[in-house]
């Protein structure tokens, strides 16, 4: 169970289009849902949280602008990068998990996005 | 401050030995909860192991065991016979108690190369 699929997983698109990745919850329902950007060899930087009808929260430093997140039901959350530019170029990668609200309850994550701006 | 840190440069295991990853974390809270993910190259992230703050013995699961000490604010992954699958990046997570929404903070992660 708690499988998050994450769609595409590999984009390669010319500079200033725009590009969304979706975030699936399959088999449970998630009010919250996490997007990161990794680059090679580094951690998972936060992006933001998605709130399922609300706001998503950017962290600092995130341009909300460039990376909207709409997060339309309680499976479903996208991240969408506006006007891309090579240097947008990363890692995406989506989590959830199940609003249990023990510490115990790993978040699960999709499969990632490799995204390449020419 | 970093909430996790994990300082170990790369890290080459012979097949079959055990390998130990350090983390060490920094929080104020009583209630937390310690995560350890497993990264391969193809890049999805793996969920292996969890301990509780409140957890008396260490957290197993199958060849992963937490070497936790509380008083010193480390959770150290072992990885016992270790198998060339197991190469990979590992990255030690926390989530305490106040963070709302399960936040998780990430330490910068270990890389293990497996050899046989």
């Amino acid at each position: 169970g708690a499988v998050v699929s994450q769609h595409p997983s590999w984009v390669i698109c010319k500079s200033g289009t725009s590009v969304k990745i979706e975030c699936r919850s399959l088999d449970f329902q998630a009010t919250t849902m996490f997007w990161y950007r990794q680059f090679p060899k580094q951690s998972l930087m936060l992006m933001a949280t998605s709130n399922e009808g609300s706001k998503a929260t950017y962290e600092q430093g995130v341009e909300k602008d460039k990376f909207l997140i709409n997060h339309a039901s309680l499976t479903l959350s996208t991240l969408t990068v506006t006007s891309a530019h090579p240097e947008d170029s990363s890692f995406y990668i989506c989590s959830a998990s199940p609003l249990t609200g023990l510490l115990n309850q790993p978040q699960h994550f999709g499969d990632g996005t490799r995204l390449s701006i020419l | 401050a970093q909430k996790i840190t994990q300082t170990q440069p790369g890290m080459f295991v012979q097949e079959k030995e055990a390998v130990t990853l350090d983390c060490t974390y920094d929080t104020s809270d009583q209630s937390y909860g310690l995560f350890w993910y497993k990264q391969p190259s193809s890049g999805e992230m793996i969920f292996l192991i969890y301990q509780g703050s409140y957890d008396e013995q260490n957290a197993t699961e199958g060849r992963y065991s937490l070497n936790f000490q509380k008083a010193r604010k480390s959770a150290n992954l072992v990885i016992s016979a270790s198998q060339l699958g197991d190469s990979a990046m590992y990255f030690c997570a926390m989530r305490e108690e106040d963070y709302g929404n399960n936040r998780l903070a990430f330490g910068k992660g270990n890389q293990v190369v497996v050899i046989p």
